[in-house]
């Protein structure tokens, strides 16, 4: 499976917007790039995911570099209800989902 | 989107004995769906593939005669921990077979063996 590299946690302030990183060198070219969060003592949320163009929904939006190595996930005005810890995913077509250590977000009010 | 309810929430058990937690998909029909554990501070960890009306495929290290696995519908899978010890005490969370789009996962179900 490909790899990715999260910072283990961030800090931002309410209402203010918040750019989640992630790294992804190793990644192929059927690898989409998909975020999912898990706020505590819940079951993981689907955020957003993407392959090459950048992407918008209602919760957020991933940026893709254009040699698809680096992404970041942009919560555009963060509020308490985003602190949770991120993940960064990548998988390919019908392959299972495989979770790292994410990114631990706290949001100051 | 589609929804999937996850039962119990929690549940506390005594050491030996066995549970049961159920995962339903109420608004689609789920022909593969995962099960997962999450130790405390921990990610999850992908434990089993359920496949509708055949054998469970486990992941390497997961003992498929403690972690009993029954997708016998389009809407249910079960999990059931024999034999329960407080080393399984954890998070389990199911899963969906998402194809090429988003996943929905199960809330959760936290288990605690005394």
């Amino acid at each position: 499976d490909a790899k990715t590299t999260q910072p283990n946690s961030m800090e931002s302030n309410e209402e203010e917007p918040v750019h989640l990183p992630c790294n992804h060198s190793t990644i192929s070219g059927t690898d989409y790039i998909h975020w999912y969060r898990q706020l505590p003592s819940q079951g993981p949320e689907y955020v957003i995911h993407g392959l090459t163009s950048n992407v918008n929904n209602r919760m957020a939006s991933l940026a893709i570099a254009e040699d698809r190595k680096s992404s970041t996930l942009i919560l555009h005005r963060a509020t308490l209800r985003d602190a949770a810890v991120y993940y960064c995913i990548l998988a390919g077509g019908n392959e299972k989902l495989t979770f790292g250590t994410g990114t631990r977000l706290t949001i100051i009010p | 989107g589609a929804v999937v309810s996850q039962h119990p929430s929690w549940v506390i058990c005594k050491s030996g004995t066995s549970v049961k937690i159920e995962c339903r998909s109420l608004d689609f029909q789920a022909t593969t769906m995962f099960w997962y554990r999450q130790f405390p501070k921990q990610s999850l960890m992908l434990m089993a593939t359920s496949n509708e009306g055949s054998k469970a495929t486990y992941e390497q290290g997961v003992e498929k005669d403690k972690f009993l696995i029954n997708h016998a519908s389009l809407t249910l899978s079960t999990l059931t921990v024999t034999s329960a010890h407080p080393e399984d005490s954890s998070f389990y969370i199911c899963s969906y077979d998402r194809g090429t789009a988003s996943a929905f996962f199960g809330q959760g179900t936290r288990l605690t063996v005394v």
